[in-house]
C-alpha cells in the first residue's frame, strides 16, 4: 500500500513570494491534514478535511493561508504571501477514521529568506 | 493551558534502562490517544495507539491511559540506543482533531 505522498521535499523562496505544497493520502483515507512542525516544537494542526470538507481550520492563518481538497483526495496548501516565521516543515497526514491514527508523508521543508 | 502537555526533556537513559515519558491532555472528552517516534529530519510514525484506561503493551512499549486524571505514559523497556529521538503525544480531542504536544527528546547512552 503506498503511503502519503508529498510534493515539493524542499523549497527556499524569498518573503512576500507564493509556495505551494501537493499532498496525496493513503487511498481510501476520508480524512487529511495539514501541519506546520516549526524546527523544536511539536506539530501544529492548520486544517483538517473529512473527504472534502473543512472540518478544522482555527490555526489556519487566513490572511496568507490557504488548503483545498478538489474530490475529497489530493489537496494543496498555499501560501502568499510568505513571511520569514513560515520557515517550517509542512506535514501532510491522512487517516482512515476521525479518531484514527495517522500516517504522515516525508513532509516540506520550506525555507523563507 | 497547553491541550497536550509534555515534558521537552532531554530525557537521558542508559542502555537497558526503562525510560518514562509523560503527557497530560486538558480535554476531558478525549477518546483517543497516540504516541509518535520522531527522528532527527523525519516525520513522525505511530508507536501506540490507546483508547481504554490501564495498560497496553506491544513488545518493549507499554502505554498507560488514565482518564480520570487526564494522563497518558509511554514505557520503553530495555532501551536502546536506537531508540533515541523526539517522542510525541498525541490526543484525539472531542472535537475529533489530533493535537500534538510539543514532544520529549529521549537519549540512550550507550
Amino acid at each position: 500500500e503506498a503511503g502519503v505522498a508529498q510534493s515539493p521535499r524542499y523549497k527556499i523562496i524569498e518573503k512576500r513570494q507564493s509556495v505551494a505544497f501537493w499532498c496525496n493520502p493513503i487511498s481510501g483515507h476520508a480524512t487529511l491534514y495539514w501541519y506546520q512542525q516549526i524546527l523544536g516544537q511539536g506539530p501544529k494542526l492548520l486544517i483538517q478535511f473529512q473527504n472534502n470538507g473543512v472540518v478544522d481550520d482555527s490555526q489556519l492563518p487566513k490572511d496568507r493561508f490557504s488548503a483545498e481538497r478538489l474530490k475529497g483526495v489530493d489537496s494543496t496548501l498555499k501560501i502568499q504571501p510568505a513571511k520569514l516565521e513560515d520557515s517550517a516543515v509542512y506535514l501532510c497526514a491522512s487517516s482512515l477514521r476521525t479518531d484514527g491514527e495517522l500516517f504522515f508523508g516525508e513532509g516540506s521543508r520550506l525555507t523563507v529568506l | 493551558q497547553k491541550e497536550v502537555e509534555q515534558n521537552s526533556g532531554p530525557l537521558s537513559v542508559p542502555e537497558g534502562a526503562i525510560a518514562s515519558l509523560n503527557c497530560t491532555y486538558s480535554d476531558r472528552v478525549s477518546q483517543s490517544f497516540f504516541w509518535y517516534r520522531q527522528y532527527s529530519g523525519k516525520s513522525p510514525e505511530l508507536i501506540m495507539s490507546i483508547y481504554s484506561n490501564g495498560d497496553k503493551e506491544d513488545g518493549r512499549f507499554t502505554a498507560q491511559l488514565n482518564k480520570a486524571s487526564q494522563y497518558v505514559s509511554l514505557l520503553i523497556r530495555d532501551s536502546q540506543p536506537s531508540d533515541s529521538a523526539t517522542y510525541l503525544c498525541a490526543v484525539n480531542t472531542g472535537g475529533f482533531k489530533t493535537i500534538f504536544g510539543a514532544g520529549t527528546r529521549l537519549f540512550v547512552k550507550a
